[in-house]
């Protein structure tokens, strides 16, 4: 079935650590996006990308890096340099990225990460 | 900036009543406005979007959300609220050109 695979569901880092959230889609989407839930805070977007080999910072895109090298792929790292980085993060994509009738965005079961 | 507001942290509503999740927006230009759902530690689901057209939109499990562009809303409604309907709710809304913005999110509670 087509759909977005986030890995690992549940993981737990110290601090001063890197760690890196996979997220693989086989939808053919070009557009693929990372979004930081907190409890009451909604979704924040982290980074997106539109194409290959290209992308964009979200609203809160310091202590993250990410790579877009094949259409499928796009990791995203929680670098030691991000303060807070314990919270659930949520990887989608969609159709097209930023055109009129871009449609809804289809979402991964997320990656909960725990800073011990 | 485009802003989405839910201003109900949490609905609390009997099983069999109607239910209804109230959003706001500020967008400029014509507005795409969608409603997602998420269940425990799980993903957002789609559930519908208003891009054009008839300003009732009917979508996933029941539910229907209703444009008002004059009030600047699309409220989540059901008639006939049912237990598994208990979940969070998120407003989103874009323009042509720009990123979605989502609401805080509304804990709806269905009790039997």
């Amino acid at each position: 079935d087509g759909g977005i695979t986030q890995s690992p569901k549940y993981l737990f880092r110290k601090e001063g650590q890197n760690v890196t959230l996979s997220c693989e889609q086989n939808l053919n989407h070009d557009a693929m996006y990372w979004y930081r839930q907190d409890p009451g805070q909604g979704l924040r977007l982290i980074y997106y990308s539109q194409i290959v080999n290209d992308f964009q910072k979200g609203d809160i895109a310091e202590g993250y890096s990410v790579s877009r090298e094949k259409k499928e792929s796009f990791p995203l790292t929680v670098t030691s340099a991000q303060k807070n980085p314990t919270a659930f993060y949520l990887c989608a994509s969609s159709i097209k990225g930023l055109e009129p009738n871009t449609g809804e965005l289809f979402f991964g079961e997320g990656s909960r990460l725990t800073v011990l | 900036a485009q802003s989405v507001a839910q201003p109900e942290d949490q609905v609390n509503v009997a099983e069999g009543n109607p239910l209804t999740v109230k959003c706001t927006y500020s967008v400029s230009g014509n507005p795409y406005l969608f409603w997602y759902v998420q269940y425990p530690n799980r993903g957002l689901q789609f559930l519908l979007k208003y891009i054009t057209g008839d300003n009732l939109v009917k979508g996933s499990y029941g539910f229907e959300a209703e444009f008002n562009k004059s009030q600047t809303s699309f409220h989540l409604k059901k008639p006939s609220a049912l237990v598994s309907d208990s979940a969070l709710y998120f407003c989103a809304a874009r323009n042509a050109g720009n990123m979605l913005t989502f609401g805080g999110g509304t804990r709806l509670m269905v009790k039997p």
